[in-house]
């Protein structure tokens, strides 16, 4: 398996543009989380999904964002109007069953890097 | 809520033991890790620890748990300039939606000296 795999790898856009980032996930895996990273605030888990269904989007910071996974191979994660301080690192990681015990290490794309200028 | 935080830089010298501490609140959490991130990379999971667990060691790598102190620690014997990246510390603990989530430091950028 060629792992986690996002695109695009990186993104300039103007503000109050739409962005959208893909990802998709390690086949098999039925766990995938969006985690954005920053300087300030390091590793934010943003949303996760279990079984394309999503689980936990606390994380999310605003109704500027949404995230959606219509398939176990396939999600999406939408910034609509983007904003300069949504400029970060975005992650997507999958794993196979939850996050405790030997079988549960999450699996890391290599991110996009998102600017909103 | 779970909180998990670490100093943001380390420097040292090459050949020297690097050590990277962490401290996080959640006392339930039953698993800590350890990832890396290597420049222009995602996390890859280096190594972790259950919580019943003080130590465990696997190669250069030593992990300390006080869970007492609720304190984590990573320590890299004879540190090499390919350790150079970020080290993050995470805990897995239970969210308000009763499922499970990670939830990581900042991360410690571990920057060598030759």
């Amino acid at each position: 398996d060629a792992g986690v795999i996002q695109s695009p790898r990186h993104e300039v856009t103007e503000m109050g543009q739409e962005v959208t980032l893909r990802c998709k996930p390690i086949s098999g895996h039925d766990y995938l989380f969006w985690y954005r990273q920053t300087m300030m605030r390091g590793l934010e888990l943003l949303i996760y999904f279990n079984n394309n269904v999503p689980i936990d989007d606390s994380g999310m910071p605003e109704d500027r964002f949404s995230a959606k996974m219509p398939n176990a191979s396939f999600s999406t994660l939408k910034i609509q109007p983007s904003e300069p301080r949504d400029s970060a690192v975005y992650f997507c990681a999958s794993s196979w069953g939850s996050l405790r015990g030997l079988n549960t290490e999450a699996f890391f794309g290599q991110g996009t890097r998102l600017t909103v200028v | 809520g779970e909180d998990v935080e670490q100093s943001l830089f380390l420097s040292v010298r090459e050949g020297d033991s690097s050590v990277i501490n962490c401290t996080y609140t959640d006392s339930s959490s039953t698993y800590l890790y350890w990832y890396k991130q290597e420049p222009g990379a995602g996390l890859q999971l280096l190594t972790y620890i259950f919580s019943n667990m003080d130590m465990k060691q696997d190669q250069r790598l030593t992990v300390l748990l006080n869970k007492k102190d609720k304190h984590l620690s990573l320590r890299i014997a004879d540190t090499q300039t390919g350790d150079s990246a970020i080290y993050f510390c995470a805990e897995s603990n239970i969210s308000n939606f009763g499922n499970e989530k990670l939830t990581f430091g900042t991360g410690t950028r571990l920057t060598i000296i030759p």
